[in-house]
């Protein structure tokens, strides 16, 4: 099983709707990641927060929203999407700077349709 | 920006064969990773290889990492239908980003 858990795990969705999508772990990490993928091509970063403060923001557009409130959790808030946006977000998490040499550790996914 | 490099990007190899999945990248770094990916499944980590000369073995899998020549190797023994899966090879700069290769969809034959 996965110590990182996302949800939902599929998530359909018209282009006016508002949701969330929703990242846990335990492990302790300070690092938490927000990662889109496609069908075939690899994980494509958006966001990092460290120490609950956001790090890193690859240029997402702004229909993406990040929230970490607190060192376990870490949202997506969705809002205006387009059908384009619809991918696999997956959710990780690793010691802060690679400390510990710790790897990324990935949720399960959402599954994200935008219609 | 650090750029990753797999090859093959597709490889079909018949089962009890072995073969080798190639991870260059473009700037220093001291740190790499292998992941395996299951169709509609999320990523595993397979290998953390921290320093010039590293290798890891686990099963059917070896990587190895030449820092000097920027080069990762996953060296597959005896392939197994177990096997297939898209393998990714990620590296780190001194920030908190993971640079993923192209991957590299293996399909092993029986």
């Amino acid at each position: 099983d996965t110590e990182v858990t996302q949800t939902p795990k599929h998530l359909v969705m018209g282009m006016t709707n508002k949701k969330s999508l929703k990242c846990e772990q335990h492990m302790g990490h300070r690092a938490m990641y927000w990662y889109k993928q496609k069908a075939k091509k690899p994980p494509e970063l958006m966001f990092v927060y460290s120490y609950e403060k956001l790090s890193i923001n690859e240029s997402v557009p702004s229909r993406f929203s990040p929230e970490c409130p607190n060192s376990s959790l870490l949202n997506l808030h969705l809002h205006a999407l387009q059908p384009e946006d619809s991918a696999l977000y997956l959710c990780a998490s690793s010691q802060v700077g690679g400390a510990g040499n710790s790897p990324l550790h990935f949720g399960n996914g959402t599954r994200l349709t935008v219609t | 920006e650090l750029k990753v490099e797999q090859n093959p990007l597709f490889l079909s190899m018949q089962e009890g064969k072995n073969y080798t999945i190639y991870c260059n990248y473009s700037t220093t770094s001291d740190r790499l990773y292998w992941y395996r990916q299951d169709p509609g499944k999320s990523l595993e980590s397979l290998f953390v290889l921290l320093s010039n000369g590293a290798v890891k073995q686990e099963g059917r899998l070896m990587a190895s990492l030449d820092t000097k020549a920027r080069l990762s190797t996953l060296h597959i023994t005896a392939a197994v239908h177990d096997l297939s899966a898209t393998y990714f090879c990620a590296v780190t700069n001194t920030g908190n980003q993971f640079y993923f290769g192209t991957g590299t969809s293996l399909t092993v034959i029986p």
